[in-house]
């Protein structure tokens, strides 16, 4: 059975750094590509930022409100994901999702998700 | 950037047909996915690649896409059907983008 388990619960102060992790398991974890989405509590989904496997390059892409404060990254040798995010703001608060990431060669979409960690950035 | 329009909510008779619309320009000529959320649980796929159903999904939940629409249909609505529903695309400027959710609300 496919699993992503993020870590717990997390809050920080604007300005702060947390970072989060996701362990996977269940799958070839070194094979498939991961993201992070948010939902702020009671609104919509927003993506976060997408890695590929390290045999497509383990490139990252960020959605613009994150890019240049977030960086995912990986161990394959430990299955996990991880989200470091620095300068936050109270805008970044909201539950973090980390998914699977499935693609052909004009679309992609997110398979299994994990249960969410809910990140809250206040003073 | 792409932008997604979603009803902010739907309501349709238990037993009936309920159709979620998720508009956007030339929104056919891209590939839509579908997520149920339901409360304080976390998204679940139901609708790939338009028409697509991830294993494990009912074939009540079935998808659509054409012109400035797509859509994701439910047969015969079910009590455990309430959620929210989000499209998803795709797009190479905007990346990965998320309509604004809709609730569907069983009757």
């Amino acid at each position: 059975e496919v699993q992503l388990v993020e870590s717990g619960e997390a809050l920080e102060k604007p300005g702060g750094s947390l970072r989060l992790s996701c362990a996977a398991s269940g799958f070839t974890f070194s094979n498939a590509w991961m993201s992070w989405v948010r939902q702020v509590p009671g609104k919509g989904l927003e993506w976060v930022g997408r890695i590929k496997s390290k045999t497509d390059g383990a490139t990252t892409d960020y959605a613009a409100p994150v890019k240049g404060r977030f960086t995912i990254s990986r161990d394959d040798s430990e299955n996990t994901l991880y989200l470091q995010m620095n300068s936050l703001k109270t805008d970044d608060t909201a539950v973090y999702y980390c998914t699977t990431v499935s693609s052909t060669a004009t679309t992609a979409w997110f398979d299994t998700w994990g249960q969410g960690t809910l990140v809250t950035v206040s003073s | 950037s792409y932008e997604l329009t979603q009803p902010l909510s739907v309501s349709v008779a238990l037993g009936q047909t309920a159709s979620i619309t998720c508009g956007g320009n030339n929104i056919g000529s891209k590939n839509v996915h579908w997520y149920q959320q339901k409360p304080g649980q976390a998204p679940v796929l139901v609708i790939y690649g338009d028409s697509n159903r991830p294993s494990g999904i009912p074939e009540r939940f079935s998808g659509s896409n054409s012109g400035n629409t797509a859509t994701l249909t439910i047969s015969r609505a079910q009590v455990g059907d309430e959620a929210d529903y989000y499209c998803q695309l795709w797009d190479t400027s905007a990346r990965y983008v998320f309509g604004g959710g809709t609730k569907l609300t069983v009757l």
